[in-house]
């Protein structure tokens, strides 16, 4: 697709059920980032992966995140045991990485709400 | 590890005045810095960038930034404002090396009043 696709949109889970966020990355771009928007918290980095080294993890809030990048591509990020301060949107990114101050563009979220 | 540090969450200003949203940052390596605008209820967009060259650089929608290294700064700027450009400002950082991570800032809200 032209730009990055992330599904769903809109999401709404359960207290303490499993959700999956995917993102379609921009075809070629081998920079993929995700993070959090919360009301005055403005981004938050979760994890960053580049080409096949191994991803930066540090953002990622507690072990109940995860994310995983298929071939190069199409990202999954999973939140286990959802709390209601999981409630955010999340946003997917991707950019042609390594080359020099590569412009990141962002697709238009998924937003979880856990009630 | 890179930081961004905007330090106003909000900044209210009249049609036609000038603004000027502060960013500073920190790193330990060179870095490059970003602007990113997000208008309500839409996504996130490059405003502006500085790489390496002139400190002044400028962007779309007559916005510009200067980089000052010893002030470690890059804030944005525009003579005059419109209605129009109402919407939350990201300053961000990246190493651009092994790295290469973006980091944001809080984020600014711009209003701009009739």
């Amino acid at each position: 697709g032209a730009g990055v696709s992330q599904s769903p949109s809109n999401k709404v889970t359960e207290k303490g059920k499993d959700v999956e966020l995917r993102c379609d990355p921009i075809s070629g771009h081998t920079a993929l980032y995700w993070y959090r928007q919360s009301l005055g918290q403005g981004l938050e980095f979760l994890i960053y992966f580049q080409g096949n080294s191994a991803p930066d993890k540090s953002g990622l809030p507690s072990d109940r995140f995860s994310a995983e990048r298929t071939g190069g591509s199409v990202s999954t990020l999973t939140i286990q045991r959802t709390q209601q301060e999981d409630s955010a949107v999340y946003l997917c990114a991707s950019s042609l990485g390594r080359t020099l101050g590569a412009e990141a563009f962002f697709g238009q979220g998924t937003r979880l709400t856990v009630v | 590890a890179q930081s961004v540090t905007q330090l106003d969450s909000q900044v209210p200003v009249f049609e036609e005045a000038p603004v000027e949203l502060r960013c500073n940052y920190s790193s330990s390596v060179s870095v490059y810095l970003f602007w990113y605008v997000q208008y309500p209820n839409q996504g996130l967009q490059l405003l502006l960038k500085y790489l390496s060259g002139s400190t002044l650089v400028k962007g779309i929608n007559g916005f510009e930034a200067e980089f000052n290294k010893s002030q470690t700064s890059f804030h944005l700027r525009k003579p005059s404002v419109h209605i129009s450009d109402t919407a939350e400002y990201f300053c961000a950082v990246s190493d651009g090396g092994s790295q290469g991570n973006l980091i944001f800032g809080k984020g600014t809200k711009l209003s701009v009043k009739p």
